[in-house]
């Protein structure tokens, strides 16, 4: 099963729009993770955010951290076309595997 | 500084043939892991190896396999390939294992998209 799950699983907005995508987990986490997908391409890391740290900031990516809730959400801020992808959370399990959750497809209309 | 090398990109195999598949890691990362990306399953974790030992296994059958060398770079191999393995395949590195308090994301490659006909 899986550690983190997104949702939604699909988002539309126009350009300019804010993005915010959420991710449920089930166990206690050292970090989370937000990894970023182009078109069936590599994953690149986003942000991780340490189970410590309520909120952290990179450019217009904005990620907090609610450990009372297993939650994390990542918002975007004013969206671009080049936005455009599958936004994954990811977390370690118990037995310390790295497991993404299913993701969310950003769709950023010009 | 270079990426995560992964090769080949594209590989189309018959089923029963085997493959394998190369991962070059960050200089001076001694972490791989490999993950399997299809789209009814999502990333799926294949195996984490750190100083040439495996340290993960995900839940995949033994024809899945794998070793990391001395220079870090890993491989990982298929056996008796099936129609169901035609998947994107993806090599991360980190500096250390993910899992260790302190530690950094994972930086990954392109990825191998294997076909198998």
């Amino acid at each position: 099963s899986q550690q983190g799950e997104e949702d939604p699983q699909a988002l539309s907005i126009q350009e300019g729009e804010n993005a915010t995508m959420n991710c449920s987990y089930k166990t206690s986490i050292n970090n989370l993770q937000w990894y970023r997908q182009n078109s069936g391409r590599g994953l690149v890391h986003l942000i991780l955010i340490r189970s410590n740290e309520r909120e952290k900031h990179s450019g217009r990516l904005r990620v907090t951290l609610d450990t009372s809730k297993k939650s994390s959400s990542l918002l975007i801020t004013a969206s671009r076309a080049a936005d455009t992808a599958s936004y994954f959370c990811a977390t370690y399990n118990q037995g310390g595997k790295l497991i993404f959750g299913q993701g969310t497809e950003l769709s950023v209309k010009p | 500084k270079a990426g995560v090398t992964q090769t080949p990109r594209y590989l189309i195999k018959t089923r029963g043939q085997q493959v394998t598949l190369s991962c070059s890691p960050i200089s001076g990362h001694r972490s791989v892991s490999w993950y399997q990306q299809t789209p009814g399953q999502g990333l799926q974790f294949l195996f984490e190896y750190f100083s040439e030992t495996q340290r993960n296994k995900g839940n995949f059958p033994g024809r899945f396999s794998g070793r990391q060398f001395s220079n870090s770079r890993s491989e990982m191999n298929v056996s008796t390939l099936e129609l169901g393995d035609s998947a994107l395949y993806l090599c991360a590195s980190s500096l250390t294992p993910g899992s260790l308090p302190g530690s950094d994301g994972y930086t990954f490659g392109s990825g191998t998209r294997l076909t198998v006909v």
